[in-house]
């Protein structure tokens, strides 16, 4: 089944609200990427997180990856329209350097 | 965004016909991935190539075959296409850099219908 899970699976904001999406492993993962789906478009990356414990911020976005690397949050502060779009999370479990293992995805 | 192409982009086939799509990489990346994307799931993994000749399964193959003859194409083959093969797939490519991990760049989709 489906190892990377992300919740919620759809979250709708107010234009200036925030907004947070959670991605959740069932087993440990050796970095974790975040992109992003433009409607009608294909995933972009955004961002790499390889230590545990990590937090990057780009602008109004700020990722961080959890201390037992299983899990990982992506925050946007005070959403604008150009934030809508489906997000995921992405990650290589251990020994699978080869493989990215996505997300279900959370659609803001 | 890498120079990666997909054809065709739209395609409707009836049950049981055969089907090839092609991704075409002009990064000279040397792993390509193909995936389909419904509702609910996510991108799933369906074979991915590590180089020339070199590909393996991924997480949903069953029904798919795979080829890469050249460094710069990769094609999907369903043999005998079955109404649940109804998606969108997206290709992907990443460089190969030792042992670093490498972001995925994505071609624009190929939505697929199978009546």
């Amino acid at each position: 089944g489906q190892q990377v899970m992300q919740i919620p699976q759809y979250q709708h904001v107010q234009e200036g609200e925030d907004f947070t999406t959670y991605c959740n492993s069932s087993t440990t993962l050796s970095n974790i990427q975040w992109y992003k789906q433009r409607p009608g478009g294909h995933p972009v990356f955004l961002i790499q997180l390889v230590k545990s414990g990590e937090v990057k911020k780009q602008k109004r976005l700020t990722f961080q990856f959890g201390e037992a690397k299983k899990n990982s949050s992506l925050h946007i502060t005070a959403t604008q329209t150009t934030d809508v779009g489906t997000y995921f999370c992405a990650g290589h479990l251990t020994g699978t350097a080869s493989k990215l293992t996505f997300g279900t995805g959370t659609r803001l | 965004d890498a120079g990666i192409t997909q054809s065709p982009r739209h395609k409707v086939t009836e049950t049981g016909t055969p089907v090839t799509l092609r991704c075409h990489q002009t990064e000279n990346h040397r792993y390509m991935y193909w995936y389909r994307q419904d509702p609910g799931h996510g991108l799933r993994l369906i074979h991915y190539s590590y180089g020339v000749k070199d590909t393996d399964k991924g997480e949903v193959s069953d029904g798919y075959s795979v080829s890469r003859s050249k460094t710069e194409d990769f094609l999907l083959t369903l043999e005998s296409a079955t109404s649940s093969q109804t998606s969108v797939y997206f290709c992907a490519s990443s460089p190969f850099a030792g042992s670093s991990y490498n972001e995925q760049f994505f071609g624009p989709g190929t939505r697929l219908t199978v009546l």
